[in-house]
C-alpha cells in the first residue's frame, strides 16, 4: 500500500515570491508521482507527473517538482508565484505494478497575497 | 470532446433517501474511477472499472453504495438510505489503457449534501 503526506495544509505567499509545497510518500514498491491542482469551483487537473527518467519534471506554467528517492519526496516549487496560482494542490502516488489506484495526500491550499 | 462530465453537480437530499450520480467519461477512455472527497481531505478511492468490469472496490464502499458501468461507457454511482456522513464531493475520472493509463482526467464532481 502507498501513502502520501502533505504536512502543510495552508501556505500563504506574497505575489512574486518563491514557494515550495512539500510532499512525502511511503511505498514498498516503485511508484509514479503526480501533482494535481484544484482551482476554486473547478475539478482536479494534472499539473505534472514523474513516471521515469529525469527526476526533475516541469509544468507549462512554471512549476517544477523533483523526485528524490532517498528522501521519498516529490516537493513542488515555483520561483515566482502569481495571483492565478491560488488553488489547492494535491500530491498523489500510484504503484507502477499494475495497481490502478491513485492515493492522494490531504492537499495544500496555496494563497497568494497581493 | 468535452472531457469528463458529471451530473448532477449538486444534490441536496434528506437522510434515508436514495441518490444516483452519473459520469460520462472521455469517449476513448476504457477505465473509469470513482473517488470521494470530504472537506479538508484529499480524494479517496472508491472503485474502478475497465470497460464494464468492476475490478477493484475500496472498503469505503459499503453495501449501501453500488456502481455500475453496464455498456462500458457511462457509469452510475447509487447511494441507498443516505446518511449525513455521506455528504461529500463525488469525483469521477477516466483514463485510457496503455502507456497513457497513468494520467487520470477528472470531472468537476457531484456535491452531495445530506440533511
Amino acid at each position: 500500500a502507498q501513502s502520501v503526506t502533505q504536512l502543510d495544509s495552508q501556505v500563504p505567499v506574497f505575489e512574486e515570491a518563491p514557494v515550495e509545497l512539500r510532499c512525502n510518500y511511503s511505498s514498498s514498491v516503485s511508484v509514479y508521482l503526480f501533482w494535481y491542482v484544484q482551482y476554486p469551483n473547478q475539478g482536479l487537473q494534472l499539473l505534472l507527473k514523474y513516471l521515469s527518467g529525469s527526476t526533475l519534471v516541469e509544468s507549462i506554467n512554471g512549476f517544477e517538482a523533483e523526485f528524490n528517492k532517498s528522501q521519498t519526496s516529490f516537493h513542488l516549487r515555483k520561483p515566482s508565484v502569481h495571483i492565478s496560482d491560488t488553488a489547492e494542490y494535491f500530491c498523489a502516488v500510484r504503484s507502477n505494478f499494475g495497481n490502478e489506484k491513485l492515493t492522494f495526500g490531504t492537499g495544500t491550499r496555496l494563497t497568494i497575497i497581493p | 470532446d468535452t472531457g469528463v462530465s458529471q451530473d448532477p453537480r449538486h444534490k441536496i437530499t434528506k437522510r434515508g433517501q436514495n441518490v444516483t450520480f452519473r459520469c460520462d467519461p472521455i469517449s476513448e477512455h476504457n477505465r473509469l474511477y470513482w473517488y470521494r472527497q470530504t472537506l479538508g481531505q484529499g480524494p479517496e478511492f472508491l472503485t474502478y472499472f475497465q470497460n464494464e468490469a468492476q475490478l477493484e472496490k475500496s472498503r469505503l464502499l459499503s453495501d449501501r453504495f453500488s456502481a455500475e458501468r453496464p455498456k462500458g461507457s457511462f457509469s452510475t454511482l447509487e447511494i441507498q438510505r443516505t446518511e449525513q456522513g455521506d455528504s461529500a464531493m463525488y469525483l469521477c475520472a477516466s483514463s485510457p489503457q496503455g502507456s497513457g493509463a497513468n494520467v487520470l482526467t477528472f470531472g468537476a464532481g457531484s456535491r452531495l449534501t445530506v440533511l
